[in-house]
């Protein structure tokens, strides 16, 4: 069964690069047709997509995100990242890995709270 | 791309029925059947309830279907029970080959 955990700071400076890792168990990263993602949620707020990376290492990014993102697979390593940079506090959320199928998201990782803040 | 129009929340005494609307355009929920569901519990990470509009991925109850019709997605939940409250989210793909989701609904149980 597919597991996925992400790991990095918690803590970002205003104007740093925010940049998470997720770990893939159970299947191999570069599993033929699939695509990873990543999805984030302020606090108290709803989610909002972020991006994904097919296995090949094609990316489809949020507009909104998409001139401060880069999402990249290692598949030495079964993972996959998120880099955003130049963050500000609006970009403090919980971001969550995610295994996307075409109309899916499934299964997702526990999340990780990542604070931009001096 | 703005996000999905659900109602912030929608209420329901146990063993009713309710519904969740979840409104987009024709560039989005009009257009494919990439239409999914989530329900997320307080602290936990989202799961998916529905996906392609109508789909149960195999251990969701039968108490949950989805729909379409034009714009306009929806999820009704039947046999309301106290463990359906959550929030409920509908994502949905897009002509620019994003995803985008809805604003999230609030559902409790009188």
């Amino acid at each position: 069964q597919l597991q996925l955990q992400e790991s990095g700071p918690g803590l970002v400076k205003p104007s740093e690069t925010l940049s998470l890792t997720c770990t893939v168990s159970g299947d191999s990263i570069n599993s033929v047709g699939y695509f990873r993602g990543w999805i984030r949620q302020p606090p108290g707020k709803g989610l909002e997509w972020i991006g994904n990376i097919y296995y090949t290492g094609t990316t489809y990014y949020n507009p909104s995100l998409k001139s401060r993102l880069t999402i990249s697979i290692d598949t030495s390593k079964n993972q996959f990242s998120l880099r955003l940079s130049s963050v500000t506090a609006a970009d403090t959320a919980v971001y969550y890995c995610v295994v996307p199928k075409p109309g899916q998201f499934d299964p997702w990782g526990q999340g990780i709270l990542v604070t931009v803040s001096s | 791309q703005s996000a999905l129009t659900q109602p912030a929340s929608v209420s329901g005494s146990p063993g009713q029925s309710i519904t969740i609307s979840c409104t987009g355009t024709s560039s989005d929920v009009g257009a494919y059947k990439y239409v999914s569901w989530y329900r997320q519990d307080p602290g936990k990470a989202p799961k998916l309830l529905i996906y392609d509009v109508s789909i149960r991925p195999s251990g969701v109850s039968n108490r949950f279907s989805g729909s379409k019709s034009g714009n306009t997605a929806s999820l009704t939940i039947s046999g309301l029970q106290a463990e359906d409250e959550a929030d409920y989210y509908c994502n949905s793909f897009t002509s620019s080959t994003t995803y985008v989701f809805g604003t999230g609904t609030k559902v409790t149980v009188l």
